[in-house]
């Protein structure tokens, strides 16, 4: 199975600040990455596919990019709305797999 | 507008059974891939079974094989999820996923908002 590692798992921040958040896959998994939001007691939503490809309807201060295995999200300038857990999750091999997650707050 | 809508989870002993179901509408389902993912409470996402379109075929996770069977229904335009032999790790919130093919790296694109299910005496 691909490991997905996450990191940090949680990281406090404030509004308008910049926020990355970093996925290492256990091999190489070219572009098979996607990233998701989840708020509490909510159902994931998906923020960006293929690593880099911004979901329809969500805002363009998330991004993604990648290096070989790392994967990075980032939302430039962080708004309350934001505050959530993000997970990446990679469709290159069966099992699907997702990072651990990552705890935004405040 | 995509909605999935899950139903069936409860309280159930260990060695029980359950059947989910996800309701499907404002697309066509028959021509997507459909998903299990669960979340145990406070834990992250893990991936339990894909169906095809068509119901042809199907994968499971290793810690669910031989347990839980997918299905689909395209007539109803409903998923299910039939679980047996049930643990304590199976408790989790379970959600229904839909892959959108042709989009790049085939992401959960629509997510339901989840059944719980607690395996518990």
């Amino acid at each position: 199975d691909i490991q997905m590692t996450q990191s940090p798992s949680s990281l406090s921040a404030s509004v308008g600040d910049r926020v990355t958040i970093t996925c290492r896959a256990s091999q190489s998994i070219s572009t098979y990455l996607n990233w998701y939001q989840q708020k509490p007691g909510k159902a994931p939503k998906l923020l960006i596919y293929a690593a880099s490809s911004l979901q329809s309807g969500v805002p363009s201060r998330f991004s993604g990019s990648t290096s070989g295995t790392d994967f990075t999200l980032t939302i430039s300038s962080l708004q309350p709305e934001d505050f959530a857990n993000y997970y990446c999750q990679q469709s290159y091999s069966i099992p699907w797999t997702f990072g651990q997650g990552t705890k935004v707050e405040i | 507008e995509v909605q999935l809508v899950e139903s069936g989870g409860g309280l159930v002993q260990p060695g029980g059974s359950l059947r989910l179901s996800c309701a499907a509408s404002g697309f066509t389902f028959s021509n997507y891939w459909m998903h299990w993912v669960r979340q145990a409470p406070g834990k992250g996402l893990v991936w339990v079974s894909r169906i095809t379109g068509d119901g042809s075929g199907t994968v499971y996770a290793d810690s669910v094989k031989g347990r839980f069977t997918i299905s689909r229904d395209n007539a109803k335009n409903t998923l299910y999820l039939q679980m047996h032999s049930l643990r304590a790790d199976d408790t989790a919130v379970y959600y229904c996923a839909r892959v959108e093919l042709v989009v790049a790296a085939t992401p959960f694109d629509s997510w339901g908002l989840g059944t719980p299910v607690t395996v518990s005496s």
